[in-house]
Formats: C-alpha cells, sequence, structure tokens
C-alpha cells in the first residue's frame, strides 16, 4: 500500500520568512493534493498537482511535483499568521480518488 | 470552492448508540467518500460510494458502519453501535469525477462515552 511521509513533522518560523514542507511517497504519484488544516477542524483543499514536473500557486503558496512524481513540495513565501496550521499531503491511485493522507505538517508563525 | 455541508457538527453519543452523519454537497456529484481522522493521527479512508453502491472499503468500515443515498441529495454515514474507540472526526468529500479537485466537507466531531 502507498505510504506519504511528510518533512519536517512540525516547522516555527519567523513572520515574513521562507518556508518548504515536503511530501514524498513510496509510490509514484498520480495525483497529488495539499490541504490546509486547523487543529480540530476541516480540511481546505490548496492545490491538486497530477503531472510530473507541474507546478501550482496560489496567493504566496507554490507546490511542485518533482519529475519523477514521487516527491511534492510546498513552499510559503514571506509567511504570515494567517499561515499557521496543519499542512497535509494527500495522495490518489491512477483512476481513482481515494486519498492516502500524510501525517501532516504543523506549521507555527512566529510575530 | 463547492460547498459541502456535514450535519451535525457535533454529535456526543453513548456507547452502544446508533449514529447518523449527514452529507449534503451543493453540486451533483457522482463520488462520495468518507473519511476519518481521530484526534492527533492520519486522515484515513473509510468507504467510497458510487452510482448508489460501493466501491471501494477499508478495513475500518467493518459491518457496524453503512452509507447510502436516501434521496438522491443526502449522503449519509451510519454506525450502528458506536464504540469509544470510533470518536473522531469524519469527514465527506464528494467528487464529480475521477482525478478531480476532492473539497472536503467541515466535519462532524464524534465523542462516544
Amino acid at each position: 500500500s502507498q505510504e506519504l511521509e511528510q518533512s519536517p513533522q512540525s516547522l516555527i518560523v519567523q513572520e515574513g520568512k521562507n518556508l518548504t514542507i515536503n511530501c514524498t511517497s513510496s509510490k509514484t504519484l498520480y495525483g497529488l493534493y495539499w490541504y490546509k488544516q486547523k487543529y480540530g477542524e476541516g480540511l481546505i483543499f490548496l492545490m491538486m498537482l497530477q503531472k510530473g514536473g507541474e507546478e501550482k500557486s496560489h496567493e504566496k503558496i507554490t507546490a511542485k511535483l518533482d519529475e519523477k512524481k514521487q516527491q511534492s513540495s510546498l513552499h510559503i513565501t514571506a509567511s504570515q499568521p494567517s499561515h499557521a496550521g496543519i499542512y497535509l499531503c494527500g495522495a490518489s491511485n491512477q483512476g481513482a480518488q481515494k486519498l492516502v493522507f500524510g501525517q501532516g505538517t504543523r506549521l507555527t508563525i512566529n510575530p | 470552492e463547492p460547498e459541502v455541508t456535514q450535519t451535525p457538527s457535533h454529535q456526543v453519543t453513548q456507547m452502544g448508540q446508533e449514529v447518523i452523519l449527514r452529507c449534503v454537497p451543493i453540486s451533483n456529484h457522482l463520488y462520495f467518500y468518507w473519511y476519518r481522522q481521530i484526534l492527533g493521527q492520519k486522515v484515513e479512508f473509510l468507504v467510497s460510494f458510487y452510482n448508489n453502491e460501493i466501491s471501494e472499503k477499508s478495513e475500518i468500515f467493518d459491518d457496524q458502519f453503512s452509507v447510502e443515498r436516501p434521496d438522491g441529495s443526502n449522503f449519509t454515514l451510519k454506525i450502528r453501535s458506536t464504540k469509544l474507540e470510533d470518536s473522531a472526526m469524519y469527514f465527506c468529500a464528494p467528487a464529480g469525477g475521477l482525478n478531480t479537485e476532492a473539497f472536503f466537507g467541515q466535519g462532524t466531531r464524534l465523542t462516544v462515552v
């Protein structure tokens, strides 16, 4: 079965700094989803990547899927307190929408 | 982002009682997925539902669980006899097709006492 490993597990950065979160899969990724979650709340969809080398951006958040399609990174530029939360990556198998999730990365932004 | 409404937002139930969790997608979705997240743990797939039948289920989804779409709109997850370990957030995630964006509902927090 597919496993997703996120790194780091937690991250504390000063407001205004850039940061990167990684998601590594044990198998080829066909669809990679990034979500943000406030502790104990719902999952907010950020981005979906499907093609090797694909890169998408939304406001100050950029996600990439590497060429070999076994790793994705989420990069936040000039972090703000509103970026604080838990970031989750989820992967789907080819032809299916069922998602397998990583354990999450807890991001704290210090003013 | 398409809205997915889940009710109730929070439910406390006694062990052994039946609970029904509801999901109301705004758009016409063909695929429905239920996930759960025990506090502090990973989000786990429970079951997928397509064309009025279960298409895939996980080991978690045992005989105590069932899903249905009773009126063509609402999508429900029923737990017949709740156990303490069923305490978790339950998320509904409908989809319009395969390999499409997957939006989650805000979740139902189930607490079994």
